[in-house]
Protein backbone atom coordinates (compact mmCIF):
# COMPACT_ATOMS: atom_id res chain seq x y z
CA UNK A 1 0.00 0.00 0.00
CA UNK A 2 1.44 3.20 -0.95
CA UNK A 3 1.77 5.72 1.98
CA UNK A 4 1.35 9.86 2.13
CA UNK A 5 2.78 11.21 -0.62
CA UNK A 6 4.22 14.77 -0.18
CA UNK A 7 5.96 17.39 -2.69
CA UNK A 8 8.69 19.35 -2.52
CA UNK A 9 10.95 17.48 0.10
CA UNK A 10 12.34 20.95 0.49
CA UNK A 11 11.86 24.21 -0.22
CA UNK A 12 13.61 27.44 0.32
CA UNK A 13 12.43 31.23 0.03
CA UNK A 14 12.86 34.83 1.26
CA UNK A 15 10.14 36.05 3.21
CA UNK A 16 7.31 37.67 1.48
CA UNK A 17 7.35 35.22 -1.25
CA UNK A 18 4.34 32.56 -1.91
CA UNK A 19 5.22 28.99 -1.74
CA UNK A 20 2.78 25.97 -1.76
CA UNK A 21 3.00 22.14 -0.57
CA UNK A 22 1.06 19.21 -2.29
CA UNK A 23 0.11 16.17 -0.34
CA UNK A 24 -1.21 12.88 -1.60
CA UNK A 25 -3.16 10.79 1.41
CA UNK A 26 -3.61 7.33 1.15
CA UNK A 27 -6.42 5.95 -0.97
CA UNK A 28 -8.98 5.33 0.55
CA UNK A 29 -8.80 8.13 3.45
CA UNK A 30 -11.02 10.35 4.17
CA UNK A 31 -9.61 12.56 6.88
CA UNK A 32 -6.38 14.83 6.12
CA UNK A 33 -4.28 16.89 8.10
CA UNK A 34 -1.60 19.52 8.16
CA UNK A 35 1.02 19.90 10.80
CA UNK A 36 3.24 22.19 11.18
CA UNK A 37 6.48 20.93 13.15
CA UNK A 38 8.68 24.14 14.13
CA UNK A 39 12.42 22.82 15.21
CA UNK A 40 12.35 20.74 18.28
CA UNK A 41 8.74 20.95 19.08
CA UNK A 42 5.87 18.32 18.55
CA UNK A 43 3.61 18.69 15.60
CA UNK A 44 0.84 21.38 15.77
CA UNK A 45 -2.71 20.98 14.01
CA UNK A 46 -3.07 23.51 11.05
CA UNK A 47 -6.42 22.27 9.54
CA UNK A 48 -8.03 19.33 9.36
CA UNK A 49 -10.46 17.97 6.49
CA UNK A 50 -13.43 15.28 6.46
CA UNK A 51 -13.41 14.29 2.32
CA UNK A 52 -13.38 18.03 0.88
CA UNK A 53 -14.92 20.20 4.27
CA UNK A 54 -12.61 21.77 6.58
CA UNK A 55 -13.27 20.23 10.19
CA UNK A 56 -11.16 22.14 12.29
CA UNK A 57 -8.96 25.06 11.13
CA UNK A 58 -8.93 26.73 14.24
CA UNK A 59 -4.86 27.16 14.71
CA UNK A 60 -4.63 27.89 10.68
CA UNK A 61 -3.45 31.64 10.63
CA UNK A 62 -5.80 32.63 7.73
CA UNK A 63 -4.12 36.36 7.29
CA UNK A 64 -1.04 34.10 5.45
CA UNK A 65 -2.18 30.37 5.28
CA UNK A 66 -4.75 28.92 2.91
CA UNK A 67 -5.43 24.95 2.27
CA UNK A 68 -7.95 23.28 -0.02
CA UNK A 69 -8.48 19.93 -0.78
CA UNK A 70 -10.30 19.28 -4.11
CA UNK A 71 -12.47 16.34 -4.88
CA UNK A 72 -11.70 14.93 -1.33
CA UNK A 73 -7.94 13.63 -2.51
CA UNK A 74 -5.30 15.43 -2.77
CA UNK A 75 -4.62 18.74 -1.48
CA UNK A 76 -2.25 22.11 -1.27
CA UNK A 77 -1.20 24.51 1.60
CA UNK A 78 -0.26 27.56 0.13
CA UNK A 79 1.76 30.41 2.97
CA UNK A 80 1.57 33.86 1.39
CA UNK A 81 3.46 36.01 2.25
CA UNK A 82 6.05 33.81 4.20
CA UNK A 83 7.52 35.02 7.57
CA UNK A 84 10.66 33.80 8.97
CA UNK A 85 8.27 32.69 11.56
CA UNK A 86 6.93 30.17 8.81
CA UNK A 87 10.04 28.24 9.33
CA UNK A 88 9.40 24.48 9.46
CA UNK A 89 8.61 21.00 8.74
CA UNK A 90 4.64 20.59 6.65
CA UNK A 91 3.46 17.49 7.63
CA UNK A 92 0.42 15.92 5.66
CA UNK A 93 -1.41 12.87 7.28
CA UNK A 94 -4.35 10.97 6.41
CA UNK A 95 -6.61 8.76 8.44
CA UNK A 96 -9.96 6.41 8.02
CA UNK A 97 -12.86 8.07 9.48
CA UNK A 98 -13.99 6.94 12.94
CA UNK A 99 -14.52 3.96 13.99
CA UNK A 100 -12.64 2.19 11.69
CA UNK A 101 -10.17 4.62 11.14
CA UNK A 102 -8.04 4.85 15.09
CA UNK A 103 -4.67 5.99 13.69
CA UNK A 104 -2.80 8.78 11.31
CA UNK A 105 -0.59 8.11 8.71
CA UNK A 106 2.04 10.68 8.26
CA UNK A 107 4.06 11.42 4.86
CA UNK A 108 7.94 12.84 5.20
CA UNK A 109 7.00 15.95 5.16
CA UNK A 110 8.56 19.13 3.49
CA UNK A 111 10.99 21.43 5.36
CA UNK A 112 10.77 25.02 4.51
CA UNK A 113 13.73 27.39 4.98
CA UNK A 114 12.49 31.26 4.90
CA UNK A 115 15.23 33.38 4.88
CA UNK B 1 -8.72 20.53 25.77
CA UNK B 2 -6.81 17.38 25.41
CA UNK B 3 -3.42 17.61 26.04
CA UNK B 4 -0.15 15.53 26.79
CA UNK B 5 3.18 16.45 29.08
CA UNK B 6 6.40 13.99 28.17
CA UNK B 7 8.74 14.16 30.89
CA UNK B 8 12.22 14.86 29.24
CA UNK B 9 13.32 16.30 26.82
CA UNK B 10 15.95 14.24 26.14
CA UNK B 11 17.04 10.80 27.60
CA UNK B 12 20.09 8.97 27.27
CA UNK B 13 20.48 5.47 28.11
CA UNK B 14 23.31 2.45 27.34
CA UNK B 15 23.31 0.18 24.79
CA UNK B 16 21.50 -3.06 26.17
CA UNK B 17 19.81 -0.73 29.39
CA UNK B 18 16.19 -0.44 29.54
CA UNK B 19 14.56 2.64 27.95
CA UNK B 20 11.48 4.70 29.58
CA UNK B 21 9.88 7.68 27.96
CA UNK B 22 7.29 9.48 30.33
CA UNK B 23 3.46 10.81 29.05
CA UNK B 24 1.04 12.03 31.23
CA UNK B 25 -1.86 12.96 29.12
CA UNK B 26 -5.13 15.09 30.49
CA UNK B 27 -8.36 14.14 28.76
CA UNK B 28 -12.36 14.86 29.37
CA UNK B 29 -13.31 11.54 27.73
CA UNK B 30 -11.74 8.52 27.22
CA UNK B 31 -8.68 9.37 25.76
CA UNK B 32 -6.91 7.34 22.62
CA UNK B 33 -3.32 7.49 23.24
CA UNK B 34 -0.08 6.96 20.27
CA UNK B 35 3.71 6.85 20.29
CA UNK B 36 5.00 8.00 17.24
CA UNK B 37 8.77 7.68 16.47
CA UNK B 38 10.87 10.24 14.21
CA UNK B 39 13.49 9.66 12.39
CA UNK B 40 15.83 12.20 11.28
CA UNK B 41 14.81 13.84 7.95
CA UNK B 42 11.54 11.33 8.33
CA UNK B 43 8.18 11.60 8.86
CA UNK B 44 6.29 10.05 11.94
CA UNK B 45 5.76 6.50 12.32
CA UNK B 46 3.13 4.96 14.76
CA UNK B 47 5.24 2.36 17.09
CA UNK B 48 1.95 1.60 19.22
CA UNK B 49 -1.99 2.87 20.01
CA UNK B 50 -4.04 2.37 22.86
CA UNK B 51 -8.18 2.32 21.83
CA UNK B 52 -9.63 1.23 25.58
CA UNK B 53 -8.65 -2.22 25.00
CA UNK B 54 -6.10 -4.23 26.59
CA UNK B 55 -4.41 -1.56 28.96
CA UNK B 56 -0.77 -3.16 28.04
CA UNK B 57 -0.14 -2.58 24.40
CA UNK B 58 2.62 -3.95 22.19
CA UNK B 59 3.89 -2.32 19.31
CA UNK B 60 6.91 -2.59 16.76
CA UNK B 61 10.61 -2.76 17.39
CA UNK B 62 9.98 -4.68 21.28
CA UNK B 63 8.49 -1.50 22.39
CA UNK B 64 5.30 -1.47 24.91
CA UNK B 65 3.39 1.18 26.85
CA UNK B 66 0.91 0.42 29.57
CA UNK B 67 -2.33 2.96 30.01
CA UNK B 68 -2.54 4.05 34.04
CA UNK B 69 -6.23 5.37 34.09
CA UNK B 70 -5.35 5.92 38.07
CA UNK B 71 -2.11 8.10 36.83
CA UNK B 72 -2.99 9.33 33.45
CA UNK B 73 0.13 7.82 32.27
CA UNK B 74 1.34 5.98 29.41
CA UNK B 75 4.82 5.39 29.35
CA UNK B 76 6.82 3.86 26.65
CA UNK B 77 8.88 0.88 27.26
CA UNK B 78 11.51 -1.16 25.79
CA UNK B 79 13.34 -3.84 27.86
CA UNK B 80 16.91 -4.02 25.91
CA UNK B 81 17.96 -0.68 23.80
CA UNK B 82 19.47 -0.96 20.45
CA UNK B 83 21.56 1.92 18.55
CA UNK B 84 19.02 2.02 16.19
CA UNK B 85 16.33 3.01 18.57
CA UNK B 86 18.39 6.85 18.53
CA UNK B 87 15.52 9.21 17.50
CA UNK B 88 13.01 11.54 18.98
CA UNK B 89 9.78 9.58 20.02
CA UNK B 90 5.87 11.90 20.25
CA UNK B 91 3.34 10.96 23.11
CA UNK B 92 -0.20 11.68 21.26
CA UNK B 93 -3.75 12.04 22.28
CA UNK B 94 -7.10 12.10 20.57
CA UNK B 95 -10.74 10.97 21.75
CA UNK B 96 -13.15 8.21 20.16
CA UNK B 97 -14.63 10.87 18.09
CA UNK B 98 -12.33 12.61 16.20
CA UNK B 99 -9.28 11.80 14.76
CA UNK B 100 -7.07 15.37 15.19
CA UNK B 101 -4.22 14.31 17.57
CA UNK B 102 -2.31 16.82 20.06
CA UNK B 103 0.84 15.85 20.29
CA UNK B 104 3.62 16.67 23.28
CA UNK B 105 7.04 18.52 22.89
CA UNK B 106 8.64 14.99 22.27
CA UNK B 107 11.53 13.23 23.79
CA UNK B 108 14.92 12.86 22.01
CA UNK B 109 16.14 9.07 23.20
CA UNK B 110 20.03 8.87 22.31
CA UNK B 111 21.78 5.53 22.76
CA UNK B 112 25.33 5.37 24.57
CA UNK B 113 27.10 2.61 22.77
Amino acid sequence: EAGVAQSPRYKIIEKRQSVAFWCNPISGHATLYWYQQILGQGPKLLIQFQNNGVVDDSQLPKDRFSAERLKGVDSTLKIQPAKLEDSAVYLCASSLERPEGTEAFFGQGTRLTVV
Amino acid sequence: AQSVTQLGSHVSVSEGALVLLRCNYSSSVPPYLFWYVQYPNQGLQLLLKYTSAATLVKGINGFEAEFKKSETSFHLTKPSAHMSDAAEYFCAVSDSGNEKLTFGTGTRLTIIP
